[in-house]
């Protein structure tokens, strides 16, 4: 079946560590997103990506850092320049203009 | 740039009643409304979604409804079940930009009693 797997789905992290989040996707879509959750918000762009090799800033993007070397692949590392990193991530992915987002199921940071 | 509001932040139905979820948008260029629906443990889901060149659309027993003069569009859900249990995010952009271009309201937690 086709989707978005993310990886791991629970993470603890000490203050000062990077962390890495794994986004793949075999839909074969050109575009890719991460997003931030945080109870009682909606849904706020990290980063976005429309073709490998490039990304661009969302909303968010301070703390956070992504690459895009393969279309499979989105990762999301997050820096110990995050302020709050504690919060649950979504990776998403569609074909640009499509305006139909696939969610992966998530990943819940937690800071200790 | 775009502002959605959603509201309420909670909704409690009983099984079988209806549901109705409201969102205003700020930015008179936007002309794509799409609903997602998250589950527990989930990521969110498009369950339907309406371009402001029509007024209403309808899916079994959800439909949305668009007023763009007020900015103003709203989710309803009809013979409520259990499984409609979830958080409801409705979103605004321009369809011609992109998903990168979606804001989201901030969700409602549905909970249907059975």
């Amino acid at each position: 079946d086709g989707g978005i797997t993310q990886s791991p789905k629970y993470l603890f992290r000490k203050e000062g560590q990077n962390v890495t989040l794994s986004c793949e996707q075999n839909l074969n879509h050109d575009a890719m997103y991460w997003y931030r959750q945080d109870p009682g918000q909606g849904l706020r762009l990290i980063y976005y990506s429309q073709i490998v090799n490039d990304f661009q800033k969302g909303d968010i993007a301070e703390g956070y850092s992504v690459s895009r070397e393969k279309k499979e692949s989105f990762p999301l590392t997050v820096t110990s320049a995050q302020k709050n990193p504690t919060a649950f991530y979504l990776c998403a992915s569609d074909f640009p203009g499509a305006n139909v987002l696939t969610f992966g199921a998530g990943s819940r940071l937690t800071v200790l | 740039g775009e502002n959605v509001e959603q509201h309420p932040s909670t909704l409690s139905v009983q099984e079988g009643d209806s549901a109705v979820i409201k969102c205003t948008y700020s930015d008179s260029a936007s002309n794509y409304f799409p609903w997602y629906k998250q589950e527990l443990g989930k990521g969110p889901q498009l369950i339907i979604d309406i371009r402001s060149n029509v007024g209403e659309k309808k899916d079994q027993r959800i439909a949305v409804t668009l007023n763009k003069t007020a900015k103003h569009f709203s989710l309803h859900i009809t013979e409520t079940q259990p499984e409609d249990s979830a958080v409801y995010f409705c979103a605004a952009s321009n369809s011609g930009a992109g998903s990168y271009q979606l804001t989201f309201g901030k969700g409602t937690k549905l909970s249907v009693i059975p």
